[in-house]
């Protein structure tokens, strides 16, 4: 089965950029979305398709896909963005999720 | 705006079979894949099935011989049924929308929690 690798926790500097990488086998041929869940919440989609972010997310949030990495880039960290975040991808038709990555924001 | 609510037991003995139901409203259920995904107690996301408005399913591998899924288009409502469940089975359930088979999920629901325990 196919499997997605994101770093358990990565930290950020108030204001400053971080990056949370989601790695898979030949991940950068198919589309990755990536969503944010903050403590008792459902997630919420913050990327979808490599790089196209929904109404209503600001655009300090990027991403990339390429090769065997896809990374969600924040620029300018703000408290409010700290969470955990989680990449998922089909795999054939099974919809498979990373392990998550909780991010800090000092 | 689309909401979506899970409505079911939050307690299921092992070896029964845990129903829920995920209510859908201010769209329609129709043209749309509906998703259920777990999580267990601080853990990360699985995804369970889909179920297309037409009937069509489709499962995870790894629950496919447990996990029957329905849908009610009159009532803009569909289910899940997990058979024989053990504390494995311990989780958050939501249920989640996306717009196309292969595609991301746009809306949740806010997930309900349903413990399998004696």
């Amino acid at each position: 089965s196919y499997e997605l690798t994101q770093p358990l926790s990565v930290s950020v500097a108030l204001g400053q950029t971080t990056r949370i990488t989601c790695g898979g086998n030949n991940i950068g041929s198919k589309n990755v979305h990536w969503y944010q869940q903050k403590p008792g919440q459902a997630p919420v989609l913050v990327m979808y398709r490599d790089t196209n972010r929904p109404s209503g997310i600001p655009e300090r949030f990027s991403g990339s896909n390429s090769g065997n990495t896809a990374t969600l880039t924040i620029s300018r960290a703000q408290a409010g963005d700290e969470a955990d975040y989680y990449c998922q991808v089909w795999d054939s038709s099974t919809g498979v999720f990373g392990g998550g990555t909780k991010l800090t924001v000092l | 705006q689309v909401q979506l609510q899970e409505s079911g037991p939050g307690l299921v003995k092992p070896s029964e079979t845990l129903s829920l139901t995920c209510t859908v409203s201010g769209g329609s259920i129709s043209s749309y894949y509906w998703s259920w995904i777990r999580q267990p107690p601080g853990k990360g996301l699985e995804w369970i099935g889909y179920i297309y408005y037409s009937g069509s399913t489709n499962y995870n591998p790894s629950l496919k011989s447990r996990v029957t899924m329905s849908v009610d288009t009159p009532k803009n409502q569909f289910s899940l049924k997990l058979s024989s469940v053990t504390a494995a089975d311990t989780a958050v359930y939501y249920c989640a929308r996306a717009a196309a088979a292969k595609d991301y999920f746009d809306y949740w629901g806010q997930g309900t929690l349903v413990t399998v325990s004696s």
